[in-house]
């Protein structure tokens, strides 16, 4: 089955420098790749995703690249702010048979002030 | 808020005890599923109910088990219980089946012990 690996599993960055996490999946089939942010105490919320037919999406501050050929993905936060400070999860699917994310054991990203 | 309710938010239960936890998915969503999130082994799929019918399981232990109903409040029942189940167990919800791109929206969740 799936395996997804997530690296680094901790990170810290000083507020307006920019923050990069990496996924590797291990199943070539996977074709979505979503993007949580877990605040304390909260569920994940939905930051980014991308689909296996595009190579990089972006969304105001956040953006996300995919290769597939290597299998990674990796999430860009430019100009980090102290709320962006949360648990990042990776995930990967092969929707079409159900939308059962495997999870990358997560990144906590700390903004520094 | 996401618009998906998990009750209850906490629950504290002895060994071998069984539990039922709730999950009412946001309005007009016709997929549920439930994700299981420790320190051991992150956040794990665990099932996945559509309309009703369950579309797939992960890793869902056969002490468990879970339903979809009629209004799509869907629950999660936990026998059996031992030490390692002790986890927050998530609910998400979905307006697809699964089979096209749709977000899935997290509860809260509820943080189970187990003592």
């Amino acid at each position: 089955g799936e395996n997804v690996e997530q690296h680094p599993s901790t990170l810290s960055v000083q507020e307006g420098d920019s923050a990069v996490i990496k996924c590797t999946y291990s199943d070539s089939a996977s074709n979505y790749f979503p993007w949580y942010k877990q605040e304390l105490g909260k569920g994940p919320q939905l930051i980014i995703d991308i689909r296996s037919n595009v190579g990089e999406k972006k969304d105001q501050r956040i953006a996300v690249t995919l290769n597939k050929t290597a299998k990674h993905f990796s999430l860009h936060i430019t100009e980090t702010q102290p709320e962006d400070s949360a648990v990042y999860f990776c995930a990967a699917s092969l929707i079409n048979y159900g939308q059962n994310f495997v999870f990358g054991p997560g990144t906590r990203l700390s903004v520094l002030p | 808020d996401s618009g998906v309710t998990q009750t209850p938010k906490h629950l504290i239960t002895a060994t071998g005890q069984r539990v039922t936890l709730r999950c009412s998915p946001r309005s007009g969503d016709l997929s549920v599923y439930w994700y299981q999130q420790s320190l051991d082994q992150g956040l794990q799929f665990l099932i996945h109910y559509y309309n009703g019918e369950e579309r797939a399981k992960g890793n869902i232990l056969e002490r468990f088990s879970a339903q979809q109903f009629p209004d799509l409040h869907s629950e999660l029942n936990l026998s059996s219980l031992e030490l390692g189940d002790s986890a927050l167990y998530f609910c998400a919800s979905s307006e697809g089946s699964g089979s096209s791109y749709n977000e899935q929206f997290f509860g809260p969740g509820t943080r189970l012990t187990v003592l």
